[in-house]
Protein backbone atom coordinates (compact mmCIF):
# COMPACT_ATOMS: atom_id res chain seq x y z
CA UNK A 1 0.00 0.00 0.00
CA UNK A 2 1.40 3.27 -0.83
CA UNK A 3 1.85 5.93 1.98
CA UNK A 4 1.52 9.59 2.33
CA UNK A 5 2.22 11.16 -0.47
CA UNK A 6 3.39 14.33 -0.79
CA UNK A 7 4.85 16.71 -3.72
CA UNK A 8 7.05 18.38 -4.63
CA UNK A 9 9.55 16.94 -2.78
CA UNK A 10 11.68 19.90 -3.12
CA UNK A 11 10.82 23.85 -3.73
CA UNK A 12 12.63 26.75 -3.99
CA UNK A 13 10.65 29.80 -5.05
CA UNK A 14 11.53 33.27 -4.61
CA UNK A 15 10.11 35.93 -2.14
CA UNK A 16 6.30 37.33 -3.10
CA UNK A 17 5.19 33.92 -5.33
CA UNK A 18 2.61 32.09 -4.00
CA UNK A 19 3.65 28.35 -3.17
CA UNK A 20 0.96 25.53 -3.06
CA UNK A 21 1.93 22.09 -1.56
CA UNK A 22 0.24 18.78 -1.63
CA UNK A 23 -0.74 16.21 -0.36
CA UNK A 24 -2.41 12.42 -0.51
CA UNK A 25 -3.27 10.62 2.37
CA UNK A 26 -3.54 6.80 2.94
CA UNK A 27 -7.33 5.39 1.49
CA UNK A 28 -9.57 5.20 4.29
CA UNK A 29 -7.67 7.52 6.75
CA UNK A 30 -10.11 10.54 7.35
CA UNK A 31 -7.67 12.64 9.23
CA UNK A 32 -4.96 14.71 7.96
CA UNK A 33 -2.84 16.96 9.30
CA UNK A 34 -0.17 19.84 7.75
CA UNK A 35 3.05 19.95 10.15
CA UNK A 36 5.82 22.68 9.78
CA UNK A 37 9.38 22.10 11.25
CA UNK A 38 12.14 24.61 11.25
CA UNK A 39 15.33 24.56 13.35
CA UNK A 40 13.70 27.06 15.63
CA UNK A 41 10.28 26.16 16.52
CA UNK A 42 10.86 22.11 15.65
CA UNK A 43 7.75 20.33 14.42
CA UNK A 44 4.57 22.26 14.70
CA UNK A 45 0.78 21.28 13.96
CA UNK A 46 -0.57 23.99 11.55
CA UNK A 47 -3.65 22.23 10.75
CA UNK A 48 -6.17 19.24 11.25
CA UNK A 49 -8.77 18.03 9.13
CA UNK A 50 -11.53 15.16 10.04
CA UNK A 51 -13.77 14.04 7.23
CA UNK A 52 -12.01 17.02 4.95
CA UNK A 53 -13.67 19.53 7.53
CA UNK A 54 -10.86 22.03 8.64
CA UNK A 55 -11.23 21.22 12.67
CA UNK A 56 -8.10 22.92 14.24
CA UNK A 57 -5.68 25.80 12.16
CA UNK A 58 -4.78 27.28 15.12
CA UNK A 59 -1.24 26.42 14.29
CA UNK A 60 -1.51 28.28 10.90
CA UNK A 61 1.00 31.39 11.66
CA UNK A 62 -1.06 34.08 9.86
CA UNK A 63 -3.01 34.74 6.80
CA UNK A 64 -0.83 34.10 4.13
CA UNK A 65 -1.08 30.30 4.57
CA UNK A 66 -4.29 28.29 3.70
CA UNK A 67 -5.61 24.90 3.66
CA UNK A 68 -8.11 23.06 2.24
CA UNK A 69 -9.16 19.22 1.55
CA UNK A 70 -11.78 19.43 -1.15
CA UNK A 71 -12.20 15.74 -0.81
CA UNK A 72 -10.89 12.61 1.38
CA UNK A 73 -7.92 12.15 -1.27
CA UNK A 74 -6.21 15.43 -2.03
CA UNK A 75 -5.41 18.13 0.32
CA UNK A 76 -3.12 21.56 -0.32
CA UNK A 77 -1.27 24.15 1.73
CA UNK A 78 -0.84 27.14 0.15
CA UNK A 79 1.78 30.06 1.04
CA UNK A 80 1.04 33.60 -0.58
CA UNK A 81 3.20 35.85 -0.90
CA UNK A 82 5.75 33.42 0.29
CA UNK A 83 8.35 34.99 2.47
CA UNK A 84 12.00 33.52 3.47
CA UNK A 85 11.19 33.02 7.08
CA UNK A 86 8.37 29.92 5.76
CA UNK A 87 11.92 28.17 4.63
CA UNK A 88 10.85 24.59 6.44
CA UNK A 89 9.83 21.03 5.73
CA UNK A 90 6.34 20.58 5.64
CA UNK A 91 4.45 17.21 6.33
CA UNK A 92 1.49 15.82 5.72
CA UNK A 93 0.37 13.04 8.01
CA UNK A 94 -3.06 10.93 7.77
CA UNK A 95 -4.70 9.00 10.53
CA UNK A 96 -7.46 6.41 10.42
CA UNK A 97 -9.20 8.03 13.49
CA UNK A 98 -10.38 10.87 15.16
CA UNK A 99 -8.06 10.65 17.62
CA UNK A 100 -4.68 10.43 15.80
CA UNK A 101 -3.26 7.67 17.61
CA UNK A 102 -1.41 6.38 14.49
CA UNK A 103 -0.34 9.20 12.33
CA UNK A 104 1.62 8.38 8.85
CA UNK A 105 3.60 10.60 7.56
CA UNK A 106 4.81 11.95 4.32
CA UNK A 107 8.43 12.82 2.98
CA UNK A 108 7.84 15.99 3.63
CA UNK A 109 8.24 18.71 1.34
CA UNK A 110 11.74 20.74 1.87
CA UNK A 111 10.14 24.44 0.79
CA UNK A 112 13.15 27.49 0.35
CA UNK A 113 12.13 31.02 -0.16
CA UNK A 114 15.00 33.00 -1.37
CA UNK B 1 -0.53 22.74 28.76
CA UNK B 2 1.01 20.18 26.93
CA UNK B 3 4.91 20.29 27.08
CA UNK B 4 7.69 17.64 26.00
CA UNK B 5 11.50 17.94 27.12
CA UNK B 6 14.28 16.42 25.50
CA UNK B 7 17.26 17.61 27.37
CA UNK B 8 19.80 16.12 25.44
CA UNK B 9 20.81 17.97 22.14
CA UNK B 10 23.18 15.54 20.92
CA UNK B 11 24.59 12.43 21.72
CA UNK B 12 27.98 11.22 20.05
CA UNK B 13 28.71 6.97 20.50
CA UNK B 14 30.67 4.29 18.88
CA UNK B 15 29.02 1.33 17.33
CA UNK B 16 28.31 -0.82 19.67
CA UNK B 17 27.45 1.08 22.97
CA UNK B 18 24.11 1.88 24.25
CA UNK B 19 22.30 4.87 24.02
CA UNK B 20 19.61 6.59 26.54
CA UNK B 21 17.46 9.41 25.30
CA UNK B 22 15.63 11.26 28.19
CA UNK B 23 12.31 12.62 27.61
CA UNK B 24 10.47 14.63 30.38
CA UNK B 25 6.78 15.03 29.61
CA UNK B 26 4.08 17.65 31.42
CA UNK B 27 0.21 17.42 31.19
CA UNK B 28 -2.75 17.86 33.50
CA UNK B 29 -4.39 14.94 31.45
CA UNK B 30 -4.77 11.68 33.27
CA UNK B 31 -5.23 9.75 29.85
CA UNK B 32 -2.67 10.26 27.46
CA UNK B 33 -0.17 8.32 24.49
CA UNK B 34 3.54 9.06 24.20
CA UNK B 35 5.04 8.37 21.15
CA UNK B 36 8.68 8.40 19.56
CA UNK B 37 9.73 8.71 15.82
CA UNK B 38 12.90 8.70 14.38
CA UNK B 39 14.09 11.11 11.27
CA UNK B 40 16.95 9.40 9.86
CA UNK B 41 19.28 11.67 7.77
CA UNK B 42 16.97 10.94 4.49
CA UNK B 43 14.32 13.44 6.51
CA UNK B 44 10.94 10.74 6.84
CA UNK B 45 9.32 10.96 10.51
CA UNK B 46 9.43 6.87 11.44
CA UNK B 47 7.13 5.94 14.46
CA UNK B 48 8.71 3.38 16.76
CA UNK B 49 6.36 2.95 19.52
CA UNK B 50 3.11 4.40 21.24
CA UNK B 51 1.89 3.78 24.98
CA UNK B 52 -0.31 5.17 26.78
CA UNK B 53 -0.85 6.32 30.32
CA UNK B 54 -2.07 3.18 32.42
CA UNK B 55 0.53 1.11 30.50
CA UNK B 56 3.86 1.91 32.90
CA UNK B 57 5.28 -1.94 31.55
CA UNK B 58 8.42 -1.79 29.74
CA UNK B 59 9.22 -2.61 26.60
CA UNK B 60 11.56 -4.22 24.37
CA UNK B 61 11.97 -4.67 20.50
CA UNK B 62 14.97 -6.17 19.06
CA UNK B 63 17.71 -3.50 20.35
CA UNK B 64 15.08 -0.93 21.28
CA UNK B 65 13.64 -0.45 25.01
CA UNK B 66 11.63 2.06 26.78
CA UNK B 67 11.08 2.59 30.35
CA UNK B 68 8.08 4.40 31.42
CA UNK B 69 7.97 5.84 34.88
CA UNK B 70 4.36 8.19 35.48
CA UNK B 71 5.79 8.92 38.79
CA UNK B 72 8.38 10.75 36.88
CA UNK B 73 6.56 11.84 34.05
CA UNK B 74 9.42 10.03 32.00
CA UNK B 75 9.55 8.22 28.88
CA UNK B 76 12.75 7.47 27.80
CA UNK B 77 14.25 5.41 24.95
CA UNK B 78 17.50 2.90 25.20
CA UNK B 79 19.25 1.63 22.02
CA UNK B 80 21.56 -1.39 22.73
CA UNK B 81 24.52 -1.83 21.25
CA UNK B 82 23.92 0.55 18.77
CA UNK B 83 24.66 0.89 15.03
CA UNK B 84 25.64 3.33 12.65
CA UNK B 85 22.48 3.06 11.00
CA UNK B 86 20.77 4.46 14.24
CA UNK B 87 22.13 7.84 13.50
CA UNK B 88 19.42 9.93 13.38
CA UNK B 89 17.20 12.46 15.29
CA UNK B 90 14.62 11.11 17.76
CA UNK B 91 11.76 12.46 18.79
CA UNK B 92 9.80 11.74 21.71
CA UNK B 93 5.90 13.31 21.60
CA UNK B 94 3.09 13.53 23.37
CA UNK B 95 -0.50 13.23 22.29
CA UNK B 96 -3.45 15.14 23.36
CA UNK B 97 -6.59 14.08 21.60
CA UNK B 98 -5.48 15.15 18.07
CA UNK B 99 -2.85 16.90 18.79
CA UNK B 100 0.93 15.44 18.97
CA UNK B 101 3.43 17.75 20.96
CA UNK B 102 6.77 17.44 19.96
CA UNK B 103 10.13 17.68 22.30
CA UNK B 104 13.26 19.40 20.08
CA UNK B 105 14.98 16.08 19.25
CA UNK B 106 17.51 14.30 20.24
CA UNK B 107 20.58 14.10 17.33
CA UNK B 108 22.08 10.84 17.77
CA UNK B 109 25.48 10.13 15.64
CA UNK B 110 26.71 6.71 16.00
CA UNK B 111 30.44 6.50 14.60
CA UNK B 112 32.04 3.48 13.24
Amino acid sequence: DAGVIQSPRHEVTEMGQEVTLRCKPISGHNSLFWYRQTMMRGLELLIYFNNNVPIDDSGMPEDRFSAKMPNASFSTLKIQPSEPRDSAVYFCASSPGTRALEQYFGPGTRLTVT
Amino acid sequence: AQKVTQAQTEISVVEKEDVTLDCVYETRDTTYYLFWYKQPPSGELVFLIRRNSFDEQNEISGRYSWNFQKSTSSFNFTITASQVVDSAVYFCALLNDYKLSFGAGTTVTVRA
